[in-house]
């Protein structure tokens, strides 16, 4: 089955840094990969989401880069400010027609003021 | 309009005890799901529903795990006869589903269970 591989586990940049978050996967049939952001006791929220057909998308500070022939796709923020502190998680949908989604383990993104 | 609910928010039983999480969906939306999150590790799925039968239940951890959805909407994850390893945050999400798999999932706020 799917396996989704996401590093590094914990993050820590200065305000106004860039920070970097890689993930792998492992089913080359995936081909939708959401990214959610969870701030401490609190839901997980879709920040954005990228398509196999799609290798690069962009919402302000947020980007994702998608290399399907490496099987992995990356997040990137710019800019970082305090309020981006937070667990990210990417995840993938495997082939199949269910929809569910297959975490990676997260990553603890901390930006210092 | 109003997000997915879960309830109860925190549930603390002993072990052997059976339990049952509730969730609410957004209205109207077809697909429901249910994830669990150990401490500090991620989202691991464990049952998707569309409307009221579960094609795919391949996440269950054990046969003391269970889930019904009633009417299209309410889900219920029941577990028989609790262990410590059970002890996790219950999430659920749902989707509408309506035009692609690759819709939204939104999640609810979760159960923090723990089996003392």
């Amino acid at each position: 089955g799917e396996n989704v591989e996401q590093h590094p586990s914990t993050l820590s940049v200065q305000e106004g840094d860039s920070a970097v978050i890689k993930c792998t996967y492992s089913d080359s049939a995936s081909n939708y990969f959401p990214w959610y952001k969870q701030e401490l006791g609190k839901r997980p929220q879709l920040i954005i989401d990228i398509r196999s057909n799609v290798g690069e998308k962009k919402d302000q500070r947020i980007a994702v880069t998608l290399n399907k022939t490496a099987k992995h796709f990356s997040l990137h923020i710019t800019e970082t400010q305090p309020e981006d502190s937070a667990v990210y998680f990417c995840a993938a949908i495997p082939s199949g027609n269910t929809g569910k989604l297959i975490f990676g383990q997260g990553t603890t993104l901390q930006v210092k003021p | 309009g109003a997000g997915v609910s879960q309830s109860p928010s925190n549930k603390v039983t002993e072990k052997g005890k059976d339990v049952e999480l509730r969730c609410d969906p957004i209205s109207g939306h077809t697909a429901l799901y249910w994830y669990r999150q150990s401490l500090g590790q991620g989202l691991e799925f464990l049952i998707y529903f569309q409307g009221n039968s579960a094609p795919d239940k391949s996440g269950l951890p054990s046969d003391r795990f269970s889930a019904e959805r009633t009417g299209g909407s309410v889900s219920t994850l029941t577990i028989q006869r609790t262990q410590q390893e059970d002890s996790a945050v219950y999430l659920c999400a749902s989707s509408s589903r309506t035009e692609s798999l690759y819709n939204e999932q939104f999640f609810g706020p979760g159960t923090r269970l723990t089996v003392l």
